[in-house]
This record gives structure tokens, C-alpha cells and sequence, in this order.
């Protein structure tokens, strides 16, 4: 089974600041998607990358995917209060699921 | 476009009985669907892949038995948690994917199930 390591679980910053959540695996993935997720709704996708080195922009969200296609990360600039919530890292497996990393709970306070 | 549909959004029970929640695919057709269940403060956890016309795939320590999967049509899949007690009380989300294999998934607003 393929699995995802997420990182940090829980931040708490405060508005203004950066930030960075990391996202890997010691398997490839032909593409992995980073998803939000507020209390009491489904996640909502970000972003997905697929070919090894790519970064993509958000706006204030940069996101990466790592060469090998085993690791990805999401940097978040000059945070905000309406950043908080509920980032979730999620692979395609060889079977066509979505697995999904343990998660990060971020808190911006203003 | 590609909106998932899930419906009710919370389910209070009484333990014993059981409660069915649908999933529905607006604007697209979905040969598959994903059901994942998530307790409080934590990721999802896939329970099960609906397949439209034939038996779902569960996986590995999800009793298909207790929690039924039937997608009868290429818009629709329903779970129903048979039985239910109190420790299946959780967050249920539906998802279905548009376009490749490999491509994003698209949730619906999921189930809230409170067993009493």
C-alpha cells in the first residue's frame, strides 16, 4: 500500500507570516493534488501535479512536486485568517484510488 | 461544472437501525464513485469504490456487510450503513472523478451520522 506522510499536522501562525506543508512518499505517484478542506464540507481541490519538478502558482499558494514524483510541497505566502483550515495531500495509486496524507490543520490568527 | 451532490448533510439515528445516504453525480456520468469515511480531526479514509452496474470493491477491514453499496445508475450511488451504533458516527464524503483514471476527485458536502 502506498502511503503518504503529511507535515506538520497542526500550525498555528500568526497573519502575515509563511509557511510551508510538506507531502511524501517513498512511492511515485503519476500525479498528486492538494485539497482544502472546511468543518462540515468536502475537500475542495487546489491543485494537481503531474510531471516531476513542476510548480504551480495560486496566487499566494505555490505548490511543488519533486523530481521523482515521490514528494510535494505547498508553501503559502503571507498567510491570512481565511487561510485556515483543513490541507490535505492525496496520490493516485497504481489502482486508480486516492489515498489521502493524515492532513494539516492550519490556524492563521489575525 | 462536475458537481457532487450528497445528501442529507446529518443523519441523527438510533442505534440498531439503518440509514441510507445518496450521492449524486449533477452534470456528469460516473461509471465510479469513491465513498470515504473521516473521523473528527482526522483524513479520509477510502471505504469502499461504488462501480455502476456491478458489486463495489471494499477495502481491506470494511465490513460490506454493514455498510451497503449500490450503484444502480450512472448518477447515483447510495451507501447504507446497516445496523449502525454508536462507533459509526462519522463524517461520510462521496467523490467521483471526470476524465482520466488519474484525475482529481470531486467530493460532495458529505454526511455527518450521529448514532444515539
Amino acid at each position: 500500500t502506498q502511503l503518504l506522510e503529511q507535515s506538520p499536522q497542526f500550525l498555528s501562525i500568526q497573519e502575515g507570516e509563511n509557511l510551508t506543508v510538506y507531502c511524501n512518499s517513498s512511492s511515485v505517484f503519476s500525479s498528486l493534488q492538494w485539497y482544502r478542506q472546511e468543518p462540515g464540507e468536502g475537500p475542495v481541490l487546489l491543485v494537481t501535479v503531474v510531471t516531476g519538478g513542476e510548480v504551480k502558482k495560486l496566487k499566494r499558494l505555490t505548490f511543488q512536486f519533486g523530481d521523482a514524483r515521490k514528494d510535494s510541497s505547498l508553501h503559502i505566502t503571507a498567510a491570512q485568517p481565511g487561510d485556515t483550515g483543513l490541507y490535505l495531500c492525496a496520490g493516485v495509486d497504481g489502482g486508480f484510488k486516492t489515498i489521502f496524507g493524515a492532513g494539516t490543520r492550519l490556524f492563521v490568527k489575525a | 461544472g462536475a458537481v457532487v451532490s450528497q445528501h442529507p448533510s446529518r443523519v441523527i439515528c438510533k442505534s440498531g437501525t439503518s440509514v441510507k445516504i445518496e450521492c449524486r453525480s449533477l452534470d456528469f456520468q460516473a461509471t465510479t464513485m469513491f465513498w470515504y469515511r473521516q473521523f473528527p480531526k482526522q483524513s479520509l479514509m477510502l471505504m469502499a469504490t461504488s462501480n455502476e452496474g456491478s458489486k463495489a470493491t471494499y477495502e481491506q477491514g470494511v465490513e460490506k456487510d454493514k455498510f451497503l453499496i449500490n450503484h444502480a445508475s450512472l448518477t447515483l450511488s447510495t451507501l447504507t450503513v446497516t445496523s449502525a451504533h454508536p462507533e459509526d458516527s462519522s463524517f461520510y464524503i462521496c467523490s467521483a472523478r471526470v476524465g482520466a483514471e488519474n484525475s482529481p476527485l470531486h467530493f460532495g458536502n458529505g454526511t455527518r451520522l450521529t448514532v444515539t
